[in-house]
């Protein structure tokens, strides 16, 4: 069983529509990240969290450390965000500062 | 300007041959990584290097050898390219501590082993 479990894996959406893609975690952390890829390949980061709520345009990320949940929201959904959300946990301690990633979650909004 | 960039995007080669990745940032960053996606979009360290140091291995086989030659770059040679090597590579870069975690990818190396 993966450390880092998201769901769910697939998610079609139509346009206008609140989205949630969650993120569970088995292992203690110091900070929590969600990232974005395109079609065309590239991740970009969204947030990093280590606790409460982030806002970010129409997306939101809200992390509970006790229950080791994290949950990503896309208010007002569009076609453009239609891409693969990947969770990824940063182990607590040490300063190696490595990522352990969930199985990301494919999401289409269609028009 | 680019932040991260990877040379070259795109790598379709033979099984048994060498090959090299090269990645540079010029975020000033002090880590650099590499990162591997397999088929089914799943990604995994490789290797992390602090200030041209190796910190993280992730029990990659050792045909696959990271060169730092100074912080903003981090190139991955492959020797004796196997068909279970082909995947998109990431290389990523980020400043350490508890603050400054975010990590910045480049934009992957499709590598093709037939």
């Amino acid at each position: 069983k993966n450390e880092v479990e998201q769901s769910p894996q697939n998610l079609t959406a139509q346009e206008g529509e609140f989205i949630t893609i969650n993120c569970s975690y088995s292992v203690g952390i110091s900070a929590l990240h969600w990232l974005q890829q395109h079609p065309g390949g590239g991740i970009v980061s969204l947030f990093m969290l280590s606790s409460g709520k982030k806002k970010h345009g129409r997306l939101i990320a809200t992390i509970n450390i006790q229950e080791k949940h994290s949950s990503l929201h896309i208010t007002a959904s569009h076609p453009r965000d239609s891409a693969v959300y990947i969770c990824a946990v940063r182990n607590y301690g040490g300063a190696t500062n490595k990522l352990i990633f969930g199985t990301g979650t494919l999401l289409a909004v269609q028009p | 300007d680019t932040a991260v960039s990877q040379t070259p995007k795109y790598l379709v080669t033979q099984m048994g041959n060498d090959k090299s990745i090269k990645c540079e940032q010029n975020l000033g960053h002090d880590t650099m990584y590499w990162y591997k996606q397999d088929s089914k979009k799943f990604l995994k360290i490789m290797f992390s290097y602090n200030n041209k140091e190796l910190i993280i291995n992730e029990t990659v086989p050792n045909r696959f050898s990271p060169k730092s030659p100074d912080k903003a770059h981090l190139n991955l040679h492959i020797n004796s390219l196997e068909l279970g090597d082909s995947a998109v590579y990431f290389c990523a870069s980020s400043q350490l501590g508890p603050n400054a975690d975010t990590q910045y990818f480049g934009p992957g190396t499709r590598l093709t082993v037939l």
